[in-house]
C-alpha cells in the first residue's frame, strides 16, 4: 500500500541544536508531499510541501525539507530549535490524479531547555 | 485568512445515537476531507468530497457517512454511535489543483459513552 512513513514516534533535542524529523514515501509517480504542525489544542497548520523542482523546500517558522528521490525520504529540518518547536509534526502525501492527502503517523518533537 | 469551522469543539454522546458534525469552509474551496486522529494512529481520512453531492471514501468509512449539498458545507454523520468512535474529527478544505494544501478546522472532540 502507498505511504509515508515517520520512523519515530518522539524526538527530543536540546534548545539551539539542529533539528531533523524523518519521513520516508512508498508512493509509486511523482509524489506531493507535505509537513504540518500541530500545537497542544490546536488544529493542523500547514508547513511546507514539496510539488515539483527545487529539492530543497523552505516554510514556515524557519522549517526546510529536502525531497530526496533515491532514498524516497522527505525529512525536515531546522538550523536551531526552539522550545516554542515543541509540538507533533505530520508528514503527508498526495498524488495528482486527485486532491486527496493520506498522513502519517505523526511525530513528536521535544525541545528540551 | 481561510477559515474552517467546526460546529462543536467537544460532544458527549451516547451508544446507538445519531451524530452530525458540521464543517462549513469561507474559502470557496472545492475539496473537502474529514479525518479522524487517534493517539499512534495519526490522521486517517474518512470521506473525501471534491464538489458537492460528490464523495469518496477514505481509508476508514465504515460507520460513517457524509453529505455535501452545498459547497461551504460538509457533514460527517454517524449513523448509530459507538464507543470506537471516540476520538477526535477535523475537517479540512482545499482548492482543487495538483498539491494544494489542506486547511483544517479545530476539531470535535467526540467522546460516545
Amino acid at each position: 500500500a502507498q505511504s509515508v512513513a515517520q520512523p519515530e514516534d518522539q524526538v527530543n533535542v536540546a534548545e539551539g541544536n539542529p533539528l531533523t524529523v524523518k519521513c520516508t514515501y512508498s508512493v509509486s509517480g511523482n509524489p506531493y508531499l507535505f509537513w504540518y504542525v500541530q500545537y497542544p489544542n490546536r488544529g493542523l497548520q500547514f508547513l511546507l510541501k514539496y510539488i515539483t523542482g527545487d529539492n530543497l523546500v523552505k516554510g514556515s517558522y524557519g522549517f526546510e525539507a529536502e525531497f530526496n528521490k533515491s532514498q524516497t525520504s522527505f525529512h525536515l529540518k531546522k538550523p536551531s530549535a526552539l522550545v516554542s518547536d515543541s509540538a507533533l509534526y505530520f508528514c503527508a502525501w498526495g498524488v495528482n490524479r486527485d486532491d486527496k492527502i493520506i498522513f502519517g503517523k505523526g511525530t513528536r518533537l521535544h525541545i528540551l531547555p | 485568512d481561510v477559515k474552517v469551522t467546526q460546529s462543536s469543539r467537544y460532544l458527549v454522546k451516547r451508544t446507538g445515537e445519531k451524530v452530525f458534525l458540521e464543517c462549513v469552509q469561507d474559502m470557496d474551496h472545492e475539496n473537502m476531507f474529514w479525518y479522524r486522529q487517534d493517539p499512534g494512529l495519526g490522521l486517517r481520512l474518512i470521506y473525501f468530497s471534491y464538489d458537492v453531492k460528490m464523495k469518496e471514501k477514505g481509508d476508514i468509512p465504515e460507520g460513517y457517512s457524509v453529505s455535501r449539498e452545498k459547497k461551504e458545507r460538509f457533514s460527517l454523520i454517524l449513523e448509530s454511535a459507538s464507543t470506537n468512535q471516540t476520538s477526535m474529527y477535523l475537517c479540512a478544505s482545499s482548492p482543487f489543483g495538483e498539491g494544494t494544501e489542506a486547511f483544517f478546522g479545530q476539531g470535535t472532540r467526540l467522546t460516545v459513552v
